[in-house]
């Protein structure tokens, strides 16, 4: 099983719609979790933190469901602007590090339409 | 304004030609790493630094080297570079381990 798992998409919706990505994660101790938004081309981008109770933040909402490993990320009434690839990513113990690193999915990609 | 900054930002090169990749960030983080990023394949980190000169390998450190000989950067080395090697190189830094991170601009490198 791959460590940090996406759905690689495409999305593609219409301007307004609501779009959910799910991400999943192997290793169970894991300790913290974040959403990165990346532009064609352009640097990753952190978009929102991942807390136990959930956060939202305007149209965007994150949750972390511990028992069955993963993440969500929801997106409400998209806009053009939305158009992106989305990123999660998850700190892990990996055994070749003195410690935790942080280990990307390989991305949703997102097209919102008008 | 706190960033990441990487130079160049695109470089086309010829196979063997030592290159060196700069990495600075202005927010006092003791954590850097460097990453590349391929179609399909996501974002793959080479090299990190927990400290100065405390660097250990990631997981794709073949044809690489890094320094950290101060806190603010953290140089990418090809010693001898290869057309496998052409990629979208991303710096980043945090605070601490399990912090987020920032990224650098990027570097596009092209290996003929």
């Amino acid at each position: 099983r791959k460590e940090v798992e996406q759905d690689p998409g495409p999305f593609n919706v219409p301007e307004g719609a609501t779009v959910a990505f799910n991400c999943t994660y192997s290793n169970s101790a894991s300790q913290s979790f974040f959403w990165y938004r990346q532009d064609c081309r352009k640097e990753p981008k952190l978009l929102m933190s991942v807390y136990s109770s959930g956060n939202e933040d305007g149209r965007f909402t994150a949750q972390l469901n511990r028992a069955s490993q993963y993440i969500s990320l929801l997106i409400r009434d998209s806009k053009l602007s939305d158009s992106a690839t989305y990123l999660c990513a998850v700190n892990m113990y990996q055994a070749n590090q003195a410690g935790t690193a942080l280990i990307f999915g390989k991305g949703t990609t997102l097209s919102v339409s008008s | 304004e706190a960033q990441v900054t990487q130079n160049p930002r695109y470089l086309i090169t010829v196979t063997g030609k030592k290159l060196t990749v700069t990495c600075s960030q202005n927010m006092n983080h003791e954590y850097m790493s460097w990453y590349r990023q391929d179609p399909g394949l996501g974002l793959r980190q080479i090299y990190y630094s927990m400290n100065v000169e405390v660097t250990d390998k990631g997981d794709v450190p073949e044809g690489y080297k890094v320094s950290r000989k101060e806190k603010r950067n953290f140089p990418l080395i090809l010693e001898s570079p290869s057309p496998n090697q052409t990629s979208l190189y991303f710096c980043a830094s945090k605070q601490e381990v399990r912090d987020t991170q920032y990224f650098g601009p990027g570097t596009r490198l092209t290996v003929l």
